[in-house]
Order: structure tokens, then sequence, then C-alpha cells
């Protein structure tokens, strides 16, 4: 089956540590992006990918970091100095840029930090 | 700024009867595209519906339609026969055409649906 994978499902870290989220989709889309939930706000664009070893930053990137080495994987990291990282993170894809294209969603990443 | 706004923080509909979920936005974009997203308790997000501004006729999936106000900048949700899968956050987003990158999120509508 096609579709977006998210590991793991829960993740706790230390503060001050580096942590990495796994993204990984097999429906062969160009575009990959990062988005932060928090409660009461929605979802927020950390960044995103239009094509391979190309990215761009969102509206919230301070803290994060990103790479696009394969067409199919798209990590996030989370550094120290993202000053609250504990959230719901959610990595989604689409076929191309065009306006119509649907974004398709992974199941997501819960992040405690400790 | 690109902003999306859903007044209705929490809605509840029996089951079986019809419910609205409200949804506005701000742009000075002409064209666009709109959607509606429901994220379950599963939290995996699910595209519900779709509407491209430039159609004046109101999309419709199933159970779900929109009433899509382009003169007030309205994309509301209407669904009908509610069923207890209904119960979900819902988020209205939009896109716009040319540049295409980034979806513009509201804040969410929580719907309870009561057997």
């Amino acid at each position: 089956d096609g579709g977006i994978t998210q590991s793991p499902k829960y993740l706790f870290r230390k503060e001050g540590q580096n942590v990495t989220l796994s993204c990984e989709q097999n429906l062969n889309h160009d575009a990959m992006y990062w988005y932060r939930q928090d409660p009461g706000q929605g979802l927020r664009l950390i960044y995103y990918s239009q094509i391979v070893n190309d990215f761009q930053k969102g509206d919230i990137a301070e803290g994060y970091s990103v790479s696009r080495e394969k067409k199919e994987s798209f990590p996030l990291t989370v550094t120290s100095a993202q000053k609250n990282p504990t959230a719901f993170y959610l990595c989604a894809s689409s076929i191309g840029v065009a306006g119509d294209n649907e974004q398709f969603f992974g199941p997501g990443t819960r992040l405690t930090v400790l | 700024a690109q902003t999306v706004t859903q007044s209705q923080p929490e809605m509840s509909v029996q089951e079986a009867e019809t419910v609205t979920l409200s949804c506005t936005y701000d742009t000075s974009e002409s064209d666009y595209y709109l959607f509606w997203y429901k994220q379950p308790p599963s939290r995996q997000m699910i595209l519900v519906i779709r509407q491209e501004a430039y159609k004046q006729q109101n999309a419709t999936e199933n159970r779900f339609s929109v009433n899509f106000q382009k003169a007030a900048k309205s994309f509301s949700l209407k669904i009908s026969d509610s069923q207890l899968g209904d119960a979900a956050m819902y988020f209205c987003a939009y896109r716009f055409s040319n540049t295409g990158n980034q979806f513009y999120f509201g804040t969410g509508t929580s719907l309870t649906v009561i057997p």
C-alpha cells in the first residue's frame, strides 16, 4: 500500500538533546512538508521541499533542520535551539506544488521533551 | 499575512442531523484552492472536500458539501446525516494556485456526534 510513514509514534528526549523524526513516502511525490501541531493553534509549517536537494523554510523554522537527499525521505531534526519542542509533528507529501494538489499526511510523531 | 479563521472551537450534533462548520479566510489573491481536512482521534489527517476558487458551483462529496462565498471569503462545511464516525477535528485550509507550496490552516473545530 502506498502511503507516508512516520517513526517513531512517540518520542521522549531530554532537554538539550537533538532528535531526528523520520518521514518516508512511497507515493512518488515530489513535494514534502513538515508541520507542527499544538493545541488550539492548528497546523504550522516548519519546512517544505519541492524536489530532492532543495528545501525552504516555513513560518516556524527556527530550531529545526531538514534534509532531502532522497525523493522518498524528508527527516526533521529538532535541535536544542528549539525553545519549546514538545508538540505533535506531522509530515505530508503532495504530487507536486500546483494549488489543487492534495496533501497526504502521515500518522504523526508525538515528541515530548523532559 | 494569510489567515484562516474557524470561529467555532467546538460543535456538537445529534446523530443523523445536519451541522455546519464555519470558516473565513483573508487573502488578496484571486486564484486559490480551499480544503477541509478531518483529523479523527487517530490523528491521521484525511481530506474531506476541495473547492476551486474560480468555480462558482459548490463542491459536494456524498454527505459533505460546502457553501463557498468568494466575495465574503467564507467557506463553510455542511455535514448531512451525521454519523458517529464523523466525530473529529475539522480543519479548513487554503493554498494559492500559482505558488502552491504552502497550506494555510485554521485552528480547527472539534465536532462531537451525540448518539
